[in-house]
């Protein structure tokens, strides 16, 4: 089975604090992302990497950038908290098979994140 | 990216045939049709996936008409653990990994 971890499951911080949200896959997948979970906005993607130092922008990457320096791992950070960015953050992962058919993800348990 | 349109929630008895309708009207000639389930306090998880006429498989079938332009995710005889959010979405692998998940279908089976 496919296990996708992340350090949190519940985080509070402060304003202005710098925040790293990790997440480590076991199954070699190529394709890691970050969402964010908001009531009545459903599951938005903030980026996704494809390899080992690459990444790219989803939809809401404002007040967020990424780190993935080992294939397994791949971090989250918001530069300086706020109090718009507490929300729950689930990350994912997938083979990265190519072709057509979009690969299945296969999700974490999620952090919920406040921010005071 | 096809946008895609499904009921907000729905309600059903226990033992029976649940389906839901997602619409699609601009889906491309590539775009598969995947359907994800999401349980309180958990991360989403791959239900079944499909690009023309039926998939069946051990949790649910999906029904994709030969326009392409809807799909119905068919839960037979469901039980109170199958109280999740359902998502649908639209999309290929193609230069591009996003897929876009919406706000879901909440569904509530009553006992």
């Amino acid at each position: 089975d496919v296990k996708v971890t992340q350090s949190s499951r519940y985080l509070v911080k402060r304003t202005g604090e710098k925040v790293f949200l990790e997440c480590v896959q076991d199954m070699d997948h190529e394709n890691m992302f970050w969402y964010r979970q908001d009531p009545g906005l459903g599951l938005r993607l903030i980026y996704f990497s494809y390899d080992v130092k690459m990444k790219e922008k989803g939809d809401i990457p404002e007040g967020y950038s990424v780190s993935r320096e080992k294939k397994e791992r791949f971090s989250l950070i918001l530069e300086s908290a706020s109090t718009n960015q507490t929300s729950m953050y689930l990350c994912a992962s997938s083979l990265g098979l190519g072709g057509r058919r979009p690969d299945t993800q296969y999700f974490g348990p999620g952090t919920r994140l406040t921010v005071l | 990216l096809a946008k895609t349109t499904q009921p907000i929630s729905m309600d059903s008895y226990e033992g029976q045939e649940v389906n839901i309708t997602c619409s699609h009207n601009n889906i491309a000639t590539n775009d598969y049709i995947t359907w994800y389930q999401q349980f309180p306090s958990q991360g989403p998880r791959f239900i079944i996936q499909g690009y023309k006429t039926k998939v069946t498989n051990e949790v649910a079938s999906l029904f994709i008409p030969a326009d392409r332009k809807s799909s119905t995710l068919s839960l037979p005889r469901v039980s109170l653990s199958d109280t999740a959010v359902y998502y649908c979405l639209v999309g290929d692998n193609f230069g591009n990994e996003k897929l876009t998940f919406g706000t879901g279908t909440r569904l509530t089976i009553i006992p």
